[in-house]
């Protein structure tokens, strides 16, 4: 079955940047999307195809594609950021698949 | 402000079916860009596509699952079903219901857990 390949675990600093990668054999040819997860509550929508914000998410949040890979770019981070992100796409059937998550931890 | 709530049974028996509901609230159902997904994330763990439909019929669902889901849409009442059948413990989840553009999960209902046991 189609797999999404992220890190578990990101580790950043206050106002640094924090980079999640995704990566996946269907991504050249389909879009990425990322969510954004915090204890207990439901994932929200931070990046659609592959570079796009919706409305009302900071613009330190941006998305990127290269190849096999999707990057999610969490510039300036701030302590509110620190949650689980998970990435999604879809295999060549066009059913969705996500990512087993990374935790990014604000230190 | 499109709302999306979940309902249904907290507690389910092994080998039986659950059914849960989506209400959507502050837009129709029936918007011809739109499906209407469930996602399930058991405790602990990662998100999984359950499957996603379309009003008109229309509707994908995650191979894994795909033998025991149905989907279903009532667009009079604004509403989206799902039934799993044959639950076994790993069923165990939170259940979510969303809106799907064009692949982006851009709603989401607050979740509910579902607890498969006897």
């Amino acid at each position: 079955s189609y797999e999404l390949t992220q890190p578990p675990s990101v580790s950043v600093s206050p106002g640094q940047t924090a980079r999640i990668t995704c990566s996946g054999d269907a991504l050249p040819k389909q879009y990425g999307y990322w969510y954004q997860q915090k204890p207990g509550q439901a994932p929200v929508l931070v990046i659609y195809k592959d570079s796009e914000r919706p409305s009302g998410i900071p613009e330190r949040f941006s998305g990127s594609s290269s190849g096999t890979t999707v990057t999610l770019t969490i510039s300036d981070v701030q302590a509110e950021d620190e949650a689980d992100y998970y990435c999604q796409s879809a295999d060549i059937s066009g059913t969705y698949v996500f990512g087993s998550g990374t935790k990014v931890t604000v230190l | 402000h499109l709302q999306l709530q979940e309902s249904g049974p907290g507690l389910v028996k092994p080998s039986e079916t659950l059914s849960l509901t989506c209400t959507v609230s502050g837009g129709s159902i029936r918007g011809s860009d739109y499906y209407w997904g469930w996602i399930r994330q058991p405790p602990g763990k990662g998100l999984e596509w359950i499957g996603s439909l379309y009003h008109g019929g229309i509707a994908y669902y995650n191979p894994s699952l795909k033998s025991r889901v149905t989907v279903s849409i009532d667009t009079s009442k604004n509403q989206f079903s799902l039934n799993l059948s044959s639950l076994s413990a790993a069923d165990t989840a939170v259940y979510y219901c969303a809106r799907d553009y064009a692949a982006a999960l851009d709603y989401w209902g607050q979740g509910t857990l579902v607890t498969v046991s006897s």
